[in-house]
């Protein structure tokens, strides 16, 4: 069936660190691939997306390739902030299909 | 803007209460969800909506049951609280189909005693 895999966290890191969080999907079809992001007390957010294999989402500093030769969609950010801390879910979807995937999120915490 | 909205953000109620938790969302989206958020386990889908007055399972729909019967609104019913379902709701919505990312409302924590 249809998963994603995120790294447990929490990730600490200091301010202006390099930020990578892995994601790894297992997927029967060829899904649309998501990042949310869920700042403390709030809902999630869409972060950025991709459809298809090697397209690059991007938002706020933020990327994510769609690799399908490794099914990874990989969140980096190359100087993180402090009011970056939140917890991070990828997802993924199917056009024509109304189920999502979500994974377990990942919490990040940033450190001035 | 994009908007979806949840009638309370907290919530206490006692074992063995009718829970009604209501969402709306002003983007005139087809479908509509609700999830439920614990640690450790992400989100995990309940019910969800593609249509008024049609509904469907999700992972986790025991205890639950939902209501639709206006496109901008989705109701979640716990028609008998226990202690297991203090958690985090969360509702959704988007347009059509797959493709179309999922906007949710900013979540009520129920707590159930």
């Amino acid at each position: 069936g249809d998963s994603v895999t995120q790294m447990e966290g929490p990730v600490t890191l200091s301010e202006e660190a390099f930020l990578t969080i892995n994601c790894t999907y297992t997927a029967t079809g060829y899904p649309s691939l998501f990042w949310y992001v869920q700042y403390p007390g709030e809902g999630l957010q869409l972060l950025l997306k991709a459809t298809k294999a090697d397209d690059k989402g991007s938002n706020k500093g933020f990327e994510a390739t769609y690799r399908k030769e490794t099914t990874s969609f990989h969140l980096e950010k190359g100087s993180v902030q402090v009011s970056d801390s939140a917890v991070y879910f990828c997802a993924l979807s199917y056009y024509n299909f109304n189920k999502f995937y979500f994974g377990s999120g990942t919490k990040l915490n940033v450190k001035p | 803007d994009v908007k979806v909205t949840q009638s309370s953000r907290y919530l206490v109620k006692r074992t063995g209460e009718k829970v009604f938790l209501e969402c709306v969302q002003d983007m005139d989206h087809e479908n509509m969800f609700w999830y439920r958020q614990d640690p450790g386990l992400g989100l995990r889908l309940i019910y969800f909506s593609y249509d008024v007055k049609m509904k469907e399972k999700g992972d986790i729909p025991e205890g639950y049951s939902v209501s639709r019967e206006k496109k901008e609104r989705f109701s979640l019913i716990l028609e008998s609280a226990s202690t297991n379902q203090t958690s985090m709701y969360l509702c959704a919505s988007s347009f059509d189909r797959g493709r179309y990312e999922q906007y949710f409302g900013p979540g009520t924590r129920l707590t159930v005693t």
